[in-house]
């Protein structure tokens, strides 16, 4: 089943502690990102990677770091967590080129962190 | 970066036809409108999506306007489970275009189902 999947689903955390959140998806898509979504806010992109190795900012990146080792896997990172990262985090992923689908997204089921 | 805008929220009756429109004034040529919706709990799905001309497929239809400065998805007979948050956006149709990395999503329509 094509898919991408976030882990962990829910995390409860303290200010300062290191977290990653992993996505992973099945489909051999080149794009992938990471967005945040807050009440009233609507979804912001936080970072998105074109393919292995290339990432690029969002619009809400500050805080934030990603990378791109491997095709299926966009982990995002927060290296020090403060309470107003406290959100819940979808990540998603596309073909690149036009020409190998139609561009659509695919969304995992989301990620909801709260920072204390 | 191209934006779109949307009303804040909807209302409609169970099997009545839905209508929800969309802007996008500064539109470039290789930019194509995807439409994409989020039932509560869950992550956005895709809908549908068109570049020129209007498109049907088995979810909804998406009119475009001549001019492609706007957009209406229609929702031929709403059901309850249509209640939603649907977003237009965007996105260029190839990975050289400006908008196909970098998305804007908004806010969205929420779009409120009543029996």
């Amino acid at each position: 089943e094509a898919q991408v999947t976030q882990n962990p689903r829910y995390l409860i955390t303290v200010t300062g502690k290191k977290l990653t959140v992993t996505c992973s998806q099945n489909m051999n898509h080149e794009y992938m990102s990471w967005y945040r979504q807050d009440p009233g806010l609507g979804l912001r992109q936080i970072y998105y990677s074109m393919n292995v190795e290339v990432t690029d900012k969002g619009d809400v990146p500050e805080g934030y770091k990603v990378s791109r080792k491997e095709k299926r896997n966009f982990p995002l990172i927060l290296e020090s967590p403060s309470p107003n990262q406290t959100s819940l985090y979808f990540c998603a992923s596309s073909y690149r080129a036009r020409n190998r689908g139609t561009g659509e997204l695919f969304f995992g089921e989301g990620s909801r962190l709260t920072v204390l | 970066d191209a934006k779109t805008t949307q009303p804040n929220s909807m209302e409609s009756n169970e099997e009545e036809p839905v209508h929800l429109p969309c802007n996008h004034s500064t539109i470039s040529g290789t930019d194509y409108i995807h439409w994409y919706r989020q039932l509560p709990s869950q992550g956005p799905e895709y809908v549908i999506h068109g570049l020129t001309s209007n498109v049907n497929n088995r979810m909804a239809s998406l009119a475009i306007a001549e001019d492609r400065k706007s957009s209406t998805l229609i929702l031929h007979r709403a059901t309850l489970r249509d209640a939603a948050v649907y977003y237009c956006i965007l996105r260029a149709s190839n990975a050289g275009g400006t908008s196909y990395g970098k998305l804007t999503f908004g806010q969205g329509t929420i779009l409120t189902v009543h029996p």
